[in-house]
């Protein structure tokens, strides 16, 4: 069975960087990207970026470049999003998900709280 | 970017009877190798979303046969031809032809009546 399991959920005040793990397991992580989308509370889906764990090659959305860095370790068959500079607007449910041109299956999600 | 829109936004479904969403693309998603890079998911309460259809009329492995997607170029449409009540939830359509620019659709709410 394939599975994304995601690290904790994260309270981070302004200004800092939070870090989230996305471990897989079930098939060849060489294989496919993973992927990153965000959800605001009561808010629709929100791409971020992906990570081919391939070569390491990542494309981000241009609203976060800078901000964001995708990774993935091949030692450990884990993918990592880190973004810094937080704000307020930042809190959301963030998921990972496996994928080249459709996402199956998604990790459950990690809960990121910008509060001072 | 692709600009998705979805309607209706929210769509109070019977159960047993048929539900359809329709999701509209600013650009064609049609690729030149003759796929359509638009996909279905289903957001239920308090879960993570869950992939129903893939390149527009795909069913995802374990999605019942009342799911069915169909569609080309711009216009696109997720049909349930009986609703169930695990049915309900936000379903997403989403973009993938521009691989460095994914984009979704604001999400259709089906809730029972």
């Amino acid at each position: 069975e394939v599975q994304l399991v995601q690290s904790g959920a994260e309270v981070k005040k302004p200004g800092t960087t939070v870090n989230i793990s996305c471990k897989v397991s079930g098939y060849t992580f060489i294989d496919f990207y993973i992927q990153w989308v965000r959800q605001a509370p009561g808010q629709g889906l929100e791409w971020m970026g992906l990570v081919d764990p391939a070569d390491g090659e990542t494309i981000y959305a241009e609203r976060f470049q800078g901000r964001v860095t995708i990774t993935a370790d091949t030692s450990t068959d884990t993918a990592y999003l880190e973004l810094s500079g937080l704000r307020y607007e930042d809190t959301a449910m963030y998921y990972c998900a496996k994928g080249n041109n459709w996402f199956a299956p998604w990790g459950q999600g990690t809960l990121v709280t910008v509060s001072s | 970017d692709i600009v998705m829109t979805q309607s209706p936004l929210s769509l109070p479904v019977t159960p047993g009877e048929p539900a359809s969403i329709s999701c509209r693309s600013s650009q064609s998603l049609l690729h030149s190798n003759g796929y359509n890079y638009l996909n279905w998911y289903l957001q239920k309460p308090g879960q993570s979303p869950q992939l129903l259809i893939y390149v527009a009329s795909n069913r995802a492995s374990g999605v019942p046969d009342r799911f069915s997607g169909s569609g080309s170029g711009t216009d696109f449409t997720l049909k349930i031809s009986r609703v169930e009540a695990e049915d309900v939830g936000v379903y997403y359509c989403m973009q993938t032809l521009e691989t460095r620019r994914v984009t979704f659709g604001p999400g259709t709410r089906v809730d029972i009546k």
